[in-house]
């Protein structure tokens, strides 16, 4: 199985700020990579496809970016709707992996 | 708009079947544009795949979980369904269904199942 490390596990930031998650992929996925974002109680939400495809309806503050083994999650500046926990998602083999997650707290 | 709704028993006993169903509004299964996914949420495993089934009956598995799972269509109903045989402890967990092959959009809502007499 690919595994999928992300860094942090756990961010504290305020309003306004720029953050930034990391993925990392133990092997080449190319760009086949997502990222989804979770609030409590609540089914993960597809946020980005494809590495760096911002899914329809997510806001632009949100931006993916990486190939190969290592990808990063950036939110330009956070709302408060942002705090959240954020996964990233390989495709590029079965089964399908998930990092274990990253909490983006106040 | 697409939506997905999980349905099935909350408790299951050690060493039965767990047994859940996903009923699709809003698209068909038998569209042939997406596969049809399984995937389970726990304290201790994480976010972990399941599996997935297309129109035509071709499914894939994790290979963790291959000799116990199933996945198959309802196409009379749009629905469609998750066996786990042999159930431990440790299968207790969200489920959720979503749809799509390479990125999962949208999910149910999920549904937690607990295992245990």
């Amino acid at each position: 199985d690919i595994q999928m490390t992300q860094s942090p596990p756990s961010l504290s930031a305020s309003v306004g700020d720029r953050v930034t998650i990391t993925c990392r992929a133990s092997q080449g996925i190319s760009n086949r990579l997502n990222w989804y974002q979770q609030k409590p109680g609540k089914a993960p939400k597809l946020l980005i496809y494809d590495a760096s495809i911002l899914q329809t309806g997510v806001p632009s503050r949100f931006s993916g970016s990486g190939f190969g083994t290592d990808f990063a999650l950036t939110i330009s500046s956070l709302q408060p709707e942002d705090f959240a926990t954020y996964f990233c998602q390989q495709y590029d083999n079965i089964p399908r992996t998930f990092g274990q997650g990253t909490r983006l707290d106040i | 708009q697409v939506k997905l709704e999980e349905s099935g028993p909350g408790l299951v006993k050690p060493s039965q079947t767990l047994s859940l169903t996903c009923t699709v509004t809003g698209d068909s299964v038998t569209s042939g544009d997406h596969f049809w996914t399984w995937v389970r949420q726990s304290p201790g495993r994480g976010l972990e795949w399941i599996g997935n089934i297309f129109y035509s009956g071709n499914s894939y598995y994790n290979p963790s979980l291959q000799s116990r799972v199933s996945i198959s269509l309802d196409t009379s109903k749009n629905q469609f369904s998750l066996k786990m045989t042999s159930s431990t402890a440790a299968d207790t967990a969200i489920y959720y269904c979503a749809r799509g092959a390479h990125w999962l959009d949208p999910w149910g809502q999920g549904t937690l199942v607990t295992v245990s007499s």
